[in-house]
């Protein structure tokens, strides 16, 4: 069973760049799109961006200029960076993996990760 | 961006009965749908795929229908487990978007 986990600083202060890690078990990354996917109470589910193991990756015009995935397959791990935060960015933060179906249909999420934008 | 509209937004049921949710995309948008289930402080779970697909390991209790722009979910013999907040998400186009959510109390 796959499994993934976010891991990053709670708290961010605004302007600066939000950094956050997936770390993959029980899978290979090979031959999926990684995605990630942020949930607040004023914008619900917003998809950010993905990448695939090549290094390959797609945004979210919304956030477009902002965002920066990456992937390490060594690690089993694919980050996220958000550049210039504001109160906005305030959410839970998930990881989860496009499956086989579509590349943006995704069968398996992380735990999700809480991340405050606050001075 | 293809406008994803659930409704109700919540819901009012008791176990044992049989429910079902709306989702309208603003476009047509075939079958390419998914319905996620989630659960106070975890994260999604997919249930549904291609409108109507259920994922490995979900109960046939849940059902999933329509294409072009409306679909349902329909979920029999409410157990407690199955009260939960329920997405719809269209994965026809960039970027995929989601439903604002159904939530699904116990009466």
């Amino acid at each position: 069973q796959v499994q993934l986990q976010e891991s990053g600083p709670g708290l961010v202060k605004p302007s600066e760049t939000l950094s956050l890690t997936c770390t993959v078990s029980g899978g290979s990354m090979s031959s999926y799109y990684w995605s990630w996917i942020r949930q607040s109470p004023g914008k619900g589910l917003e998809w950010i961006g993905y990448i695939y193991d090549t290094g390959s990756t797609d945004n979210n015009p919304s956030l477009n200029s902002r965002v920066t995935i990456s992937v390490d397959t060594s690690k089993n791990q694919f980050s996220l960076k958000l550049r210039s935060v504001t109160a906005a960015d305030t959410a839970v933060y998930y990881c989860a993996r496009g499956s086989t179906v579509s590349r943006v249909a995704f069968d398996f999420w992380g735990q999700g990760t809480k991340v405050i934008v606050s001075s | 961006d293809i406008q994803m509209t659930q409704s109700p937004s919540s819901l009012s049921a008791s176990v044992g009965d049989r429910v079902t949710i709306t989702c309208r995309a603003s476009q047509d948008i075939s079958d390419y749908l998914a319905w996620l289930q989630q659960k106070p402080g975890k994260a999604p779970k997919s249930l549904i795929f291609r409108a109507s697909s259920l994922q490995s390991g979900v109960p046939s209790k849940f059902s999933g229908s329509g294409s072009g722009t409306d679909f349902t979910l329909t979920i029999s013999s409410l157990q407690p487990e199955d009260f939960a907040t329920y997405y719809c998400q269209q994965y026809y186009s960039y970027p995929p978007t989601f439903g604002q959510g159904t939530r699904l109390e116990i009466e």
